[in-house]
């Protein structure tokens, strides 16, 4: 199974509210990511967590809150977010094994669509 | 600064013809190189990657790539290409043995006719 899933696949959601975005996967990877991604564009990243730990933080505003609660899961808590942060959200899972884990191939979910009014 | 070129925005070639997705980078040390392909509303999916070793790289759905170290090029390839091929392509590569982000290229719209 070389499957990641995320829900919703959609979303709409005003500027005041909190969602979460969730992500799970069934490899047995250690090492999972979120990217932000607008039209057309390359994913950039925001977050990665090795062994459920929160390796890399690309300097990501607080509005957004990651969690992992454990090897298979990854939330992405949103709060107060603004206009500009609609985008597709996408998760991304790597074994985590290696050396590096930017090295590794990344099996990626289809994305959350978000959009913030 | 490590970079990833991938210098057309968008290429148009006829069904049944070669095509080739052109990729430059500038990473320090030895790179990993992947193509990464997104279909829309879809996510990326993996299509080859380029650690060592040979410098022709076979991949997912007839796709191959070539590592080029003199050009620090690695373009993708497939010889036969399908209406079906038409989808958003990635370049992206990292320094080898580092923990370090995958760094992407701008993306290119292959558009293939009929």
């Amino acid at each position: 199974d070389t499957e990641v899933t995320q829900t919703p696949k959609h979303l709409v959601m005003g500027m005041t509210n909190k969602k979460s975005l969730k992500c799970e996967q069934h490899m047995g990877h250690r090492a999972m990511y979120w990217y932000k991604q607008k039209a057309k564009k390359p994913p950039e990243l925001m977050f990665v967590y090795s062994y459920e730990k929160l390796s890399i933080n690309e300097s990501v505003p607080s509005r957004f809150s990651p969690e992992c609660p454990n090897s298979s899961l990854l939330n992405l808590h949103l709060h107060a977010l603004q206009p500009e942060d609609s985008a597709l959200y996408l998760c991304a899972s790597s074994r985590g094994t290696s050396g590096g884990v930017g090295q590794e191939t990344q099996y990626f979910g289809p994305g959350t669509r978000l959009l913030v009014l | 600064a490590q970079s990833v070129a991938q210098p057309e925005d968008q290429v148009n070639v006829a069904e049944g013809n070669p095509l080739t997705v052109k990729c430059t980078y500038s990473v320090s040390g030895n790179p990993y190189l992947f193509w990464y392909v997104q279909y829309p509303n879809r996510g990326l999916q993996f299509l080859l990657k380029y650690i060592t070793g040979d410098n022709l790289v076979k991949g997912s759905y007839g796709f191959e790539a070539e590592f080029n170290k003199s050009q620090t090029s690695f373009h993708l390839k497939k010889p036969s290409a399908l209406v079906s091929d038409s989808a958003l392509y990635f370049c992206a590569a990292v320094r080898g043995g580092a923990t370090n982000k995958l760094i992407f290229g701008t993306g290119t719209l292959l558009a293939v006719q009929p």
